[in-house]
């Protein structure tokens, strides 16, 4: 199993470019969600989904879409990059809800110039 | 906003000593989870406590949890230079389906 896959690993953007992370799993979980990581904030949810065609909003949702229409794939969207959405973007999924074990991506370091 | 702050946020110790950190939280919670992030990498899990769980072992780490207190603690025994990381604790409140994770430890392990 190759687990929960990420590409791409690194990423810069200019202001106002769009772009898309993709998020992969093969263990058929159905919880996805999608993190950013900054400098002493620790993980902040923007969007995750409880199973295909359901997604829904996190802490940090603005400026970010995603979508969920098979199990395996979570791809997260930026559509008008900024500067502020500078940071590591990691997916993670579990079997079920958010309450058991959840397994991470290597993650995307994005930088918007 | 955070739900959980972990303390310290920084940690030195050698190798063979223990390390212990912490982790408070703000609500009422259904699970307590701990994981590990190595420079660059993703997060690991390593346990998870269940809220009528007051503690639970997995090889070196020991985690406890004081509902009543809101906090939680992750001691990890005889330390060794593979330690070094940064821990973070995450909670969940069980109806909500989110994960909510804390600031971090930063762990330096050092021979």
């Amino acid at each position: 199993n190759a687990g929960v896959t990420q590409t791409p690993k690194f990423q810069v953007l200019k202001t106002g470019q769009s772009m898309t992370l993709q998020c992969a799993q093969d263990m058929n979980h159905e919880y996805m969600s999608w993190y950013r990581q900054d400098p002493g904030m620790g993980l902040r949810l923007i969007h995750y989904s409880v199973g295909a065609g359901i997604t829904d909003q996190g802490e940090v949702p603005n400026g970010y879409n995603v979508s969920r229409s098979t199990t395996e794939d979570f791809p997260l969207r930026l559509l008008l990059a900024a500067p502020s959405q500078t940071s590591v973007y990691f997916c993670a999924s579990s079997y079920s809800a958010p309450y058991n074990e959840q397994f991470f991506g290597p993650g995307t370091r994005l930088t918007v110039l | 906003s955070q739900q959980g702050e972990e303390d310290p946020q920084a940690l030195s110790i050698q190798e063979g000593e223990n390390a212990t950190m912490n982790c408070s939280y703000k609500t009422s919670i259904n699970n307590l989870q701990w994981y590990r992030q190595n420079s660059g990498r993703g997060l690991v899990h390593l346990i998870l406590i269940r809220s009528n769980e007051r503690e639970k072992h997995s090889g070196r780490l020991r985690v406890t949890l004081d509902t009543s207190k809101k906090s939680s603690s992750l001691l990890i025994t005889a330390s060794r230079a593979a330690d070094t990381a940064s821990y973070f604790c995450a909670t969940d409140t069980g109806t909500a389906s989110k994960l909510t994770f804390g600031t971090g430890t930063r762990l330096q392990v050092t021979l």
